[in-house]
């Protein structure tokens, strides 16, 4: 099946202090690349939709100018929490689909802890 | 809102045993998925069912689905203590959105 791999799988970071989470369909392109976070014993919410080349669609609620996505290739989009808090600490799944087909394949995804 | 509502958000079963969870929904869905998830870990999938297929098998995993009820069921039978883990209903539609999740505890 098609891979998405995504980096780090953990990262630790200093409040205030901004950190990139990279997500990769290794054997497809990508044409639409999904961000989720899941806190402890919760699901996954939806944080923001990607299309490559265009600007993201951020769900209700989620601060724009705080998770900042870029999908600048068919094969790579990135998240970068800016000036991060201890309330940030979660962890983001990022998901790829490819045109018309009707799966999206996730990534592993990453631990984020902000001290 | 798209996002789909779990039944039980938690069960607890003896091995051997079957376990069923439910998933309903209240808009238009291209297809559902059953995901799993182990604590702290990433997501594998387990199934689709296309919105004009009522029921799908695999392996020891069957799910049916009831577009009238909006309605979805995940049956794991003979479970396993290995099958310990969350399962999750992905609902595919003008985006990807997952459902609550059932927390299964399998005892052996």
């Amino acid at each position: 099946g098609a891979v998405v791999s995504q980096h780090p799988s953990w990262v630790i970071c200093k409040s205030g202090t901004s950190v990139k989470i990279e997500c990769r369909s290794l054997d497809f392109q990508a044409t639409t690349m999904f961000w989720y976070r899941q806190f402890p014993k919760q699901s996954l919410m939806l944080m923001a939709t990607s299309n490559e080349g265009s600007k993201a669609t951020y769900e209700q609620g989620v601060e724009k100018d705080k998770f900042l996505i870029n999908h600048a290739s068919l094969t790579l989009s990135t998240l970068t929490v800016t000036s991060a808090h201890p309330e940030d600490s979660s962890f983001y799944i990022c998901s790829a689909r490819v045109l018309n087909l009707p799966e999206a394949f996730f990534g592993q995804g990453t631990r984020l802890t902000v001290v | 809102s798209q996002q789909g509502e779990e039944d039980p958000q938690a069960l607890s079963i003896q091995e051997g045993e079957n376990a069923t969870m439910n998933c309903s929904y209240k808009t238009s869905i291209n297809n559902l998925q059953w995901y799993r998830q182990n604590s702290g870990r990433g997501l594998v999938h387990l199934i689709l069912i296309r919105s004009n297929e009522r029921e799908k098998h695999s392996g020891r995993l069957r799910v049916t689905l009831d577009t009238s009820k909006k309605s979805s069921s995940l049956l794991i039978t003979a479970s396993r203590a290995a099958d310990t883990a969350s399962y999750f209903c992905a609902l595919y539609g003008q985006n990807f959105v997952f459902g609550p999740g059932t927390r299964l505890s399998v005892l052996p």
